[in-house]
């Protein structure tokens, strides 16, 4: 089936830096979204992407949509301990923008010190 | 504030015991998912539906889950008999698909909190 390799696993970071993650596949994807999980509580959307080469932003955070329609990065600009979480990458093959089968990578586990 | 509603949010069992997880998902969204997350595999999809039809349930093993949607409002996961490697955290999600061919939503799927399964 589809996968997604999401890296780094983890980052531990010093606040005010910048951090960077991205997802690769080997399949293409029709839209990339990117999710960020605090503890004990589900995964909320930060950023859909629809279109290769597309670059969203979002307050500090920066994704874009991979050319090749396989990979996806998400920047995070001057973090601050409340950006601490898990970071998903999620890929749709299906129609564009349709809520199905969202396939998601692993997960990077960022942590944030003071 | 429209959100997904999960029960239990715990749950302890022991091996053999039926155990049924529910969600009610956001009130006008037609689609409604399952997700398994754990350590090692991280957020699988078990089953979907969309206006209650199950649509696909290939990553749920089906001698011993069942999914079902009663009615728009309820979604219910069941686990019979349950066993220690089903100990994950159960989450449901839903969203909102046009019907209409070209028509798309934001992709977006609202989480609810998750119901953390443990199987003794």
């Amino acid at each position: 089936g589809q996968q997604l390799n999401q890296s780094p696993q983890s980052m531990f970071i010093q606040e005010g830096e910048d951090v960077s993650m991205n997802c690769t596949s080997s399949s293409i994807f029709n839209t990339w979204l990117w999710y960020k999980q605090d503890p004990g509580e589900g995964p909320v959307l930060l950023i859909a992407l629809y279109k290769a080469g597309e670059l969203t932003s979002n307050g500090r955070l920066t994704a874009q949509f991979g050319i090749t329609r396989k990979d996806s990065f998400l920047n995070i600009s001057a973090s601050i301990p409340s950006d601490v979480g898990i970071y998903f990458c999620a890929g749709q093959s299906g129609p564009q923008g349709g809520s199905e089968k969202l396939v998601f990578g692993k997960g990077t586990k960022l942590t944030v010190n003071p | 504030d429209a959100r997904v509603t999960q029960t239990p949010r715990h749950k302890v069992t022991e091996m053999g015991q039926e155990v049924t997880m529910r969600c009610q998902p956001i009130l006008g969204h037609n689609t409604v998912f399952w997700y398994r997350q754990t350590m090692m595999q991280g957020l699988e999809l078990l089953a979907y539906f969309r206006n209650r039809a199950p649509l696909d349930d290939s990553g749920m093993p089906k001698d011993r889950f069942s999914a079902e949607m009663p009615d728009a409002t309820l979604a219910t996961l069941k686990i019979q008999p349950s066993e220690p490697r089903d100990s994950a955290v159960y989450f449901c999600a839903s969203g909102l698909v046009f019907l209409i061919t070209g028509g798309a939503d934001t992709g977006e799927l609202f989480f609810g909190e998750g119901s953390r399964l443990t199987v003794l």
